[in-house]
């Protein structure tokens, strides 16, 4: 299957960290990612894992992979209101018909 | 990553009437796809746009509704056919220089009265 499963909302206070979570169910997944969708506007890729990873760290995200449960988690630290937006979590199938599967993406709300 | 532009940014037209899409990057790029994203659901992979030749269409999508051109490695058009209020929608042009990495437009907000 290519269902990408998210939880639809999150609200964080300001300077705490969020979570968003994300599963799959492609076991042949070999990218997976997270994008950011402002208000308004288009599609901006955060970062994107390597499924032979388990972490990965970029300033204020760390991106955490357990490839055995199919769980992908997106960690933003010290959460500012500019971090309000949709994130999107979405899987690239590298083998066969190659093709990004997006979620239906989590809107984080970030409360001053 | 690249520059990409899309144009118009939003358009409100009639039932239907057709609206062609325009997406342009700032370098050659391998793949072009456009994408649709209904209110309030994920981003729907509409077609592969081929330099040269035919688009790919995923299931459900069509040429005669969605047509699409590409005439070299920079710009893509999409054009939304004979539209009805259920094609309001982003629509949203992705760009990679490999399948893996797509970056996207800012996209064209459609609302079909």
């Amino acid at each position: 299957g290519e269902d990408v499963e998210q939880s639809l909302f999150l609200s964080v206070r300001e300077g705490d960290s969020s979570v968003i979570n994300c599963t799959y169910t492609d076991s042949s997944s070999t990218y997976l990612y997270w994008y950011k969708q402002e208000p308004g506007a288009g599609l901006q890729l955060l970062t994107y894992i390597f499924s032979n990873m388990d972490m990965k760290q970029d300033q204020r995200l760390t991106v955490l992979l357990n490839k055995k449960d199919k769980h992908l988690s997106l960690r933003i630290a010290d959460t500012q209101t500019g971090d309000s937006a949709i994130y999107f979590c979405a899987e690239f199938r590298g083998r066969g018909y190659q093709k990004v599967t997006f979620g239906i993406g989590t809107k984080l709300q970030v409360i001053p | 990553s690249a520059v990409i532009s899309q144009k118009p940014s939003r358009d409100i037209c009639q039932r239907g009437t057709s609206l062609t899409i325009q997406c342009q990057v700032d370098s050659q790029v391998t793949m072009m796809f456009w994408y649709r994203q209904q209110p309030g659901q994920s981003l729907t992979l509409i077609a592969t746009a081929n330099q040269g030749s035919e688009a790919t269409y995923e299931s459900g999508f069509v040429i005669d509704k969605f047509p699409i051109s590409r005439p070299n490695l920079t710009f893509s058009t999409l054009t939304v056919s004979n539209m009805s209020p259920e094609d309001s929608s982003i629509y949203l042009c992705s760009v990679a220089r490999e399948a893996y990495e797509q970056y996207f437009g800012p996209g064209t907000r459609l609302t079909v009265t």
